[in-house]
């Protein structure tokens, strides 16, 4: 069984067109993340979410946003595509506060042309 | 705001060799450090996990140790093989918010073990 999900594993698109992202844990874990890593490999956290508190990192443009259905889901939104949005997007989870090991989910790779 | 910086960028080395990684990171206010390995245009595998009491970690060929004081782990591989080949990311969860702030990354050691 996968413990980290994430759906699609390749994405293409166009400039200006709004995507989704899906990711799912079977951990039991409390917090889900996003991350992003860019074309030079280096790998920036996005958001964490438990289902107490969103953290946004300051540099994340307002175009993305996180959806939770439930503690098992964490969706990554992205409205008005732009060609600098393409990267590996990666999700994680863990349990907060006690300092877990961080399973990650095998990265969608997103491409704007 | 924390940085995690490793050395060396790359390397390479003939298979058998014992090699050693180094990662930095500026602020001791962590709860975790963990090393993972990426293959090409492959996710994140966690190595090894090191909780901020801890001094090291191993799991087979590969050894962590950790320096919290000075901010510094080192991932030690031995007898190295070609399929250790891969990229090798250190990563520090900080305690501030519990945690919540996610894993700072380091940008990684290209290594390359020659058959």
């Amino acid at each position: 069984d996968t413990a980290v999900s994430q759906t699609p594993k390749y994405l293409v698109t166009q400039m200006g067109n709004d995507k989704s992202i899906k990711c799912e844990q079977n951990l039991g874990h409390d917090t889900m993340y996003w991350y992003k890593q860019d074309s030079k490999k280096f790998l920036k956290i996005m958001f964490s979410y438990n289902n107490k508190e969103l953290i946004i990192n300051e540099t994340v443009p307002n175009r993305f946003s996180p959806k939770s259905p439930d503690k098992a889901h964490l969706n990554l939104h992205i409205n008005s595509l732009e060609l600098g949005d393409s990267a590996v997007y990666f999700c994680a989870s863990s349990l907060l506060g006690v300092g877990t090991e961080a399973f990650f989910g095998q990265g969608t790779r997103l491409t704007v042309v | 705001k924390q940085e995690v910086t490793q050395i060396p960028a790359a390397l390479s080395v003939p298979e058998g060799e014992n090699l050693v990684l180094n990662c930095s990171f500026t602020d001791s206010a962590i709860y975790n450090l963990q090393w993972f390995r990426q293959d090409p245009g492959k996710g994140l595998t966690s190595l090894l996990l090191i909780q901020s009491s801890q001094r090291e970690q191993t799991s087979g060929r590969l050894n962590a140790s950790l320096d919290k004081s000075s901010g510094r782990s080192t991932l030690y591989i031995a007898a190295s093989q070609p399929g250790d080949s891969a990229t090798y990311l250190c990563a520090v969860l900080g305690n501030s918010g519990g945690g919540a702030d996610g894993l700072t990354f380091g940008k990684g050691t290209h290594l390359i073990i020659q058959p």
